[in-house]
């Protein structure tokens, strides 16, 4: 959808760097959820943010929405191998419950 | 079923012919969703199913493309006159309608149109 934008659209880092992936929509975000992807794959579901501030943890990935609920972040701490692959932001911008997803972010990790 | 199921994994045909893809969601979930991913590219928004109200429609690409949903449960996906355009992986989820529930997407189908 192009009223969701992630970034970066792709990344390459080293295994133990951190990095931060962004998902940005021009309006209010009433349900923002992080999902990721394998080669071949369905999606597998991360995590799900509802309120503006909300931060989650699970294991190394963090998720954060901000207070206008219009942007999320996704940090990943000390990657290794097991977190490559295409993470994928999707939103309800409508508050029906229909999800929308940006283009995905394709990680690399390399050992 | 412990997930959603889709039918036939993989599906290859001719430019021209109809095609069907199957999906069954999670028992007791009923949203159902369904999502067109091309090579390289996010989930394109296709059709969204919520109990007995009318589907939304707003993101089939063209009226080849249909969509029903049988007894709250199974449902059909059917590309009519098939394009090459329209190979790309097709993707299902289900979830409970309760705002606090995520996505549960089956593995997809892959569709070839030679």
């Amino acid at each position: 959808s192009q009223e969701l934008e992630q970034s970066p659209q792709s990344l390459i880092v080293q295994e133990g760097k951190n990095l931060t992936i962004n998902c940005t929509s021009s309006k209010t975000l009433y349900g923002l959820y992080w999902y990721k992807q394998k080669y071949g794959e369905g999606l597998i579901f991360l995590m799900m943010l509802q309120k503006g501030g909300e931060e989650k943890s699970h294991e190394k990935i963090t998720a954060k929405l901000d207070e206008k609920k219009q942007q999320s972040s996704l940090h990943i701490t000390a990657s290794q191998p097991s977190h490559a692959g295409i993470y994928l932001c999707g939103a309800d911008l409508t508050g029906a419950n229909n999800l929308f997803f940006g283009t995905g972010t394709r990680l690399t990790v390399i050992p | 079923g412990a997930g959603v199921s889709q039918s036939p994994s993989n599906k290859v045909t001719e430019k021209g012919k109809d095609v069907e893809l199957r999906c069954d969601p999670i028992s007791g979930h009923t949203a159902l969703y369904w999502y067109r991913q091309s090579l390289g590219q996010g989930l394109e928004f296709l059709i969204y199913f919520q109990g007995n109200s009318a589907p939304d429609k707003s993101g089939l690409p063209s009226d080849r493309f249909s969509a029903e949903r049988t007894g709250g449960s199974v449902s059909t996906l059917t590309i009519q006159r098939t394009q090459q355009e329209d190979s790309a992986v097709y993707l299902c989820a289900s979830s409970q309608r309760d705002g606090n529930s995520p996505l549960h997407f089956g593995n997809g189908t892959r569709l070839t149109v030679t």
